[in-house]
């Protein structure tokens, strides 16, 4: 399958730890990278080859990979991180070349 | 610091072809290890991604989109483009140019534009 599936919407409370998945195939044999969007903005990358932060990403944004799982945790998460986010990896398939999840909306209370 | 800025026209008519180019700057668009692509976001909905191309010209194209899909690079002008035929409706988004690493296992969007909306509408 070249899917990667992710939770719709995951909600958190001010300053404590979110966990958003994403499930697929291809995770198994390659890393998932993460995206946060903010609405009318392009996507940010924040995590790639599993747990590897851009410069200027904060410390509190944290990837790990177990199987088929891929998963970013906000570990303290802000006001300012509540987006969309979205994993993407290369595809095992071979049908794609490369393949997104269908976004998770955080929301922060 | 690594920018990337589409430019096309921001609204195209039912059955023509969707235009777009993406103007690399603070970096060659040759370097190896690198592929220059593509993404679309239909209003209130997901990232999709429409087609890759390496700087040698070799090209990777969603499979849903290969049969409307070229795109071309021109290294000179650190410079590549988009061109979607026979448009309809669905095809109304927010269009990105991204840069791809590509690396054995890992694939990631590293810069990415800020997005150009396309609207197919007559």
């Amino acid at each position: 399958s070249s899917e990667l599936t992710q939770d719709p919407a995951v909600s958190v409370a001010l300053g404590q730890t979110v966990r958003i998945t994403c499930r697929g195939d291809s995770l198994r044999s390659y890393y998932a990278s993460w995206y946060q969007q903010k609405p009318g903005q392009a996507p940010v990358l924040v995590i790639y080859d599993k747990n590897k932060r851009p410069s200027g990403i904060p410390d509190r944004f944290s990837g790990s990979s177990s199987g088929n799982t891929a998963s970013l945790t906000i570990t303290g998460a802000q006001a300012e991180d509540e987006a969309d986010y979205y994993c993407n990896s290369r595809d095992s398939s071979g049908y794609h070349l490369t393949v997104f999840g269908g976004g998770t909306k955080l929301t922060v209370l | 610091q690594l920018q990337l800025q589409e430019s096309g026209p921001g609204l195209v008519k039912p059955s023509e072809t969707l235009s777009l180019a993406c103007t690399v700057s603070g970096d060659s668009i040759s370097r190896s290890g690198y592929y220059w692509g593509w993404v679309r976001q239909p209003p209130g909905k997901g990232l999709e991604w429409i087609g890759v191309i390496f700087n040698s010209g070799g090209t990777y194209y969603n499979p849903s989109l290969k049969s409307r899909v070229t795109m071309s690079v021109d290294t000179s002008i650190n410079h590549f483009s988009l061109k979607l035929t026979s448009v309809t409706a669905a095809d109304t988004a927010v269009y990105f140019c991204a840069r791809l690493t590509a690396v054995t296992t890992s694939y990631h969007f590293d810069s990415w534009g800020q997005g150009t909306l396309v609207t197919v509408s007559s």
